[in-house]
């Protein structure tokens, strides 16, 4: 049963455009989500999270959205760049009374960004 | 600051042996996670210890257990290794804090092949 989707396994953008990588979920006690890069022979890197009492944050060039009632969060990266052509993982955790953080992960979108 | 370290990098095993895997946690971090990531699949959790007790489990049978160190170090230990446990082992480390703030951060991952 996979809790969190990312429904297309591969973005292909034009370096300057706007890259949107999508993410779905269907358990309703997430309440904090993150989204990782990674590069291939590395672990995953940390890149930027929401926390489900906000809809929005932004970092630089990244903006992640969150639709609580779509159960949907998008990543948005503008201009994008070369550099940041990676696999990139969406990932959630729910808060069970502070004694569990695991992270539940989709299974990627392999991003290509062309110069 | 020093990051997430695992060791060995890639390491070859054969069905029914045992195996023992290390990372070095984020200084001052409390809270390691284990995940296994299988080609083609997001990492999987596989289990988390805080303060030196495992503080929550996954889907993973008893031979996969583990150990945490005073000193932030860890230990992924599997027995009885079968052909479907070759997939890429990666450790994260966190510092537990209220929720909204669940930031891990991985090491670069060890990849275990079971021939």
């Amino acid at each position: 049963d996979q809790q969190v989707k990312q429904n297309s396994p591969s973005l292909s953008v034009q370096e300057g455009r706007i890259s949107i990588l999508n993410c779905d979920y269907t358990n309703s006690m997430f309440d904090y989500f993150l989204w990782y890069k990674k590069y291939p022979a590395e672990g995953p890197t940390f890149l930027i999270s929401i926390s489900s009492i906000k809809d929005k944050n932004e970092d630089g060039r990244f903006t992640v959205f969150l639709n609580k009632s779509a159960k949907h969060l998008s990543l948005h990266i503008v201009p994008s760049q070369p550099g940041d052509s990676a696999v990139y993982f969406c990932a959630a955790s729910a808060d069970s009374g502070g004694s569990n953080y695991k992270l539940t992960f989709g299974k990627g979108t392999l991003l290509t960004v062309n110069p | 600051e020093t990051g997430v370290t695992q060791s060995p990098t890639h390491l070859i095993k054969t069905r029914g042996q045992q195996v023992t895997l290390r990372c070095s946690s984020q200084s001052g971090h409390n809270t390691v996670s284990w995940y296994q990531q299988a080609l083609g699949q997001g990492p999987q959790f596989i289990f988390q210890y805080y303060r030196e007790e495992e503080n929550g489990r996954g889907n993973f049978p008893p031979r996969f257990s583990g150990l945490q160190f005073p000193n932030y170090s860890s230990e992924l230990n599997v027995n009885a290794l079968e052909l479907d446990d070759s997939a890429l082992y990666l450790c994260a480390s966190s510092l537990q804090a209220p929720p909204g703030s669940d930031t891990q951060y991985f090491g670069p991952g060890t990849r275990l092949t079971v021939l």
